[in-house]
This record gives C-alpha cells, structure tokens and sequence, in this order.
C-alpha cells in the first residue's frame, strides 16, 4: 500500500514550458486536490476532483488545468509556466463525505522551479 | 475573509512542558470538520487530530488534544509533554458541510513550532 505517489519529486523549468505532474493513490478514495505550498501562506487549494471524470476549481486555479481520467489518477498540468508558479505541489486524497473523519492523505510533495 | 487563521507564526517550548497552538475559523456552515496536520522539515505533511462540529467531547489522540470552543470559533491544538521531534510546523483546516459532495479543504498558514532541549 504505497498512499499517494507523486511524480516527479524536482522540477525545473523555464518560463513557457510545459510539464504534467502525476498524482497516484492506491487507496480507492473519491476525492482528489491539488494544492500548492509557498513560504508565509500555507496550503492553497488549486483544483479538486470528487470523482473520476470530474473536476473543480479551488482558490488558485489560474495557469493550471487537470484531469482525472482514472480514480486512481489526477493530473495536473501547467501549459506555460511561469516563475510566480515556483512553489511545492502537494497533491492529497480522502474518502468521500458521510461521518467520520475522512482527513486527507498527502503526498510527498512535488518542488518545482520556473526560471 | 480567510476561513481559517494561524496567529501564531513560531512558537518556543521547553521540552516535556505543554504548549496550545491557537487556530480560528470561519463558517456559517453547522457541519463541518477541523483537522491540524503536522509538516517536519523533511516536508511530508501528517494527519494529527480531528474534530466535527458535532462532536460533544474534545478529540484526544495520544498527546494531542485539541481544544474545541464551538461558540469562539476555535480549534486550538494543545501537546503535552513537548519532545525534540515535535519541532515542526503545524496546521489548522477545515472542511465545511461534511456531508455534501464536492466541499474544499482550507488551510491556516501556519505555526511553526521549536522544542527547546
């Protein structure tokens, strides 16, 4: 059981390039987010999913897109990036509602920098 | 308005004292869950404690408490006996109305916490 998987763990890129990270969880949850870390301002929310096919946008979505082709699979893609994108990238998953606790699992984290 | 609020940007403790990271949130939502996460500097982030709006008792895990004052609006995380591993930096979150589809996670931005030997 190896929770959730993220590739690739660094990144860089210049500005303009594009890349996809891959976000993969074994655990058979519904839910799927992408989040971004910067120094001073915590976790934010780019795109969820609560389910295969589907996506929505969270805090931050602009300059990305997703997909979640596969339950088990969310991708998450920069068409031309650009330094303000320069930021670690935690991709996280939970069951979906009803009681209990249902927190979220992280993965390890993905460090990308735009020059 | 930010849903959740860390005011509390680093914080100091003795080893084996007791310390309570204050965490604030907003909602209109009855339903919703509050969650604090530890994140050591190696980067992962760790599922600490919960607590749903419901809930009639404090959440307690191991030396985690979590200090919940439903009409001030607050989740404050206490850790008893601090050790040298719980230098870290911790977040609050919450998720609103748990039992409807598709609801987000937000994230305070943070404490960061020292041990002192």
């Amino acid at each position: 059981n190896a929770g959730v998987t993220q590739t690739p763990k660094f990144r860089v890129l210049k500005t303009g390039q594009s890349m996809t990270l891959l976000c993969a969880q074994d655990m058979n949850h519904e839910y799927m987010y992408w989040y971004r870390q910067d120094p001073g301002m915590g976790l934010r929310l780019i795109h969820y999913s609560v389910g295969e096919g589907t996506t929505a946008k969270g805090e931050v979505p602009d300059g990305y897109n997703v997909s979640r082709l596969k339950k088990q699979n969310f991708l998450l893609g920069l068409e031309s990036a650009a330094p303000s994108q320069t930021s670690v990238y935690f991709c996280a998953s939970s069951y979906s509602g009803g009681t209990g606790t249902y927190e979220q699992y992280f993965g390890p984290g993905t460090r990308l920098t735009v020059t | 308005a930010q849903k959740i609020t860390q005011t509390q940007p680093g914080m100091f403790v003795q080893e084996k004292e007791a310390v309570t990271l204050d965490c604030t949130y907003d909602t209109s939502d009855p339903s919703y869950g509050l969650f604090w996460y530890k994140q050591p500097s190696s980067g992962e982030m760790i599922f600490l404690i919960y607590q749903g709006s419901y809930d009639q008792q404090n959440a307690t895990e191991g030396r985690y408490s979590l200090n919940f004052q439903k009409a001030r609006k607050s989740a404050n995380l206490v850790i008893s006996a601090s050790q040298l591993g719980d230098s870290a930096m911790y977040f609050c979150a919450m998720r609103e109305g748990l039992w409807v589809t598709g609801n987000q996670f937000y994230f305070g931005t943070g404490t960061s916490l020292t041990v002192i030997p």
